[in-house]
């Protein structure tokens, strides 16, 4: 099993619909988890960042976190074509804390 | 402005030279990370250190060295015994366990 997971897509959705972005982690005791995006040929930004279960929202960003089920998302409400990207996942694990990255989703939002 | 600063932004490398890529932050951060990325790939870590004067091997650190002198500079040496290093080199930094923020990327070809 991989350490950090994500479906590679593409997501497609239309613009004005909400896109959900999904991520699962293997390390239990992991406490730290983040939401970059990434645009073809640059460096990834943070969107999100969120480290107690539950819900975080910023503007149209909301991040979801259930360490029980080891899983975080990532809702775009009102999808922009701007917003097509590719979306990281990361997560700080293991006892050395290094931060894992998962290999992405390609989000498509079409006008 | 604080911030991450790669350079050069795009350089080539003749077959058996070295070359130094630069990463300087002034985000007082402890961390620092180097990671590949090849053309539709996820983010490959190469090098992190976690306090001056000491780095850890990632997952592909064979043909590449590191050094950490100053908090604020982590330089990544591709050396002549790296076979394929045509890709897109990212610099990052960080205070443990919290967000990563990432430089401009420097684009590596061989020529």
């Amino acid at each position: 099993q991989k350490e950090v997971e994500q479906n590679s897509g593409p997501l497609s959705v239309p613009e004005g619909a909400i896109a959900s972005l999904n991520c699962t982690y293997s390390d239990r005791v992991s406490q730290s988890f983040f939401w970059y995006r990434q645009y073809s040929g640059k460096s990834p930004e943070l969107i999100m960042s969120i480290y107690s279960n539950g819900d975080k929202e910023d503007g149209r960003f909301t991040a979801q976190l259930n360490k029980a089920s080891q899983y975080v998302s990532l809702l775009i409400r009102d999808s922009q074509p701007s917003d097509s990207a590719t979306y990281l996942c990361a997560v700080y694990a293991g006892n050395n804390r290094k931060l894992i990255w998962g290999l992405g989703t390609s989000l498509a939002v079409n006008p | 402005d604080g911030g991450i600063t790669q350079s050069p932004k795009y350089l080539f490398r003749k077959e058996g030279q070295n070359v130094t890529l630069s990463c300087e932050q002034n985000l007082n951060h402890d961390a620092m990370y180097w990671y590949r990325q090849d053309p539709g790939q996820g983010l490959r870590l190469i090098y992190y250190s976690q306090i001056v004067n000491d780095f850890q091997k990632g997952d592909i650190a064979e043909g590449y060295s590191v050094s950490r002198e100053k908090k604020e500079s982590f330089p990544l040496t591709v050396t002549s015994a790296q076979k394929n290093p045509t890709a897109f080199y990212l610099c990052a930094s960080s205070q443990l366990n919290t967000e990563a923020f990432f430089g401009q990327g420097t684009r590596l070809t061989v020529v």
